[in-house]
């Protein structure tokens, strides 16, 4: 469905410890997930993907969680630092559909 | 990696001109390119899908008219925001997707336009 909002919630967190963004979808169709950061004036940048047939999958210092259940998708950031200071959207999307939905999106600051 | 390459990355203009936006994928084919457009602390909302040689398909409540997509070739697809005013002064953003399922997409760096 679509995003709106005023304002964007605001995650605030010490460099170095871990981050966790939430997401939370309603498409019980949707089987392809996927994180972008997006930096100020910038386009989104790509971060993680995971297929609806995973629960869980790991990059460098990023792991994204699925909980199809509930409709919950996670970013975990390890060791956040100073440039992971950007807006994070999840966006969804499934098999035969080629747009994406993007989630409302989270600001995440990093305080040195 | 993948990489879409936007132009121009702002514009300034008045009300009344005719803006034409480039997205270009410069490392792969995208058979389809997406439109989106983003107002200040909100997400990305879809405009339009761009689909190569063929017409573009419009989400609901925009325009074809005011905002024409035209997608040539495999590697380039144009958004022209015709007579802009005011209210069309947005963050506009595109992105390009390879062949295949579960593809991710990727994105430009976004076109600021700002109608006087």
């Amino acid at each position: 469905g679509e995003s709106v909002g005023l304002h964007l919630p605001t995650l605030s967190v010490q460099e170095g410890d871990n981050s966790i963004i939430n997401c939370a979808y309603s498409n019980s169709a949707s089987d392809y997930f996927i994180w972008y950061k997006q930096e100020s004036g910038k386009g989104p940048q790509f971060i993680i993907d995971i297929r609806s047939n995973m629960d869980k999958r790991q990059g460098q210092r990023v792991t994204v969680l699925l909980n199809k259940t509930v409709k919950h998708l996670s970013l975990q950031i390890a060791a956040t630092q100073p440039g992971d200071s950007a807006v994070y959207f999840c966006a969804e999307t499934y098999t035969g559909r080629r747009a994406l939905t993007f989630g409302s999106g989270t600001r995440l600051q990093v305080q040195p | 990696g993948a990489v879409v390459s936007q132009h121009p990355s702002r514009v300034i203009c008045k009300s009344g001109t005719s803006v034409k936006i480039e997205c270009r994928s410069l490392d792969f084919q995208a058979t389809t390119m997406f439109w989106y457009r983003q107002f200040p602390k909100q997400s990305l909302m879809l405009m339009a899908t761009s689909n190569e040689g063929s017409k573009a398909t419009y989400e609901q409540g925009v325009e074809k008219d005011k905002f024409l997509i035209n997608h040539a070739s495999l590697t380039l697809s144009t958004l022209t925001v015709t007579s802009a005013h005011p209210e069309d002064s947005s963050f506009y953003i595109c992105s390009a997707r390879g062949d295949g399922s579960n593809q991710p997409q990727h994105f430009g760096d976004g076109t600021r336009l700002s109608i006087l």
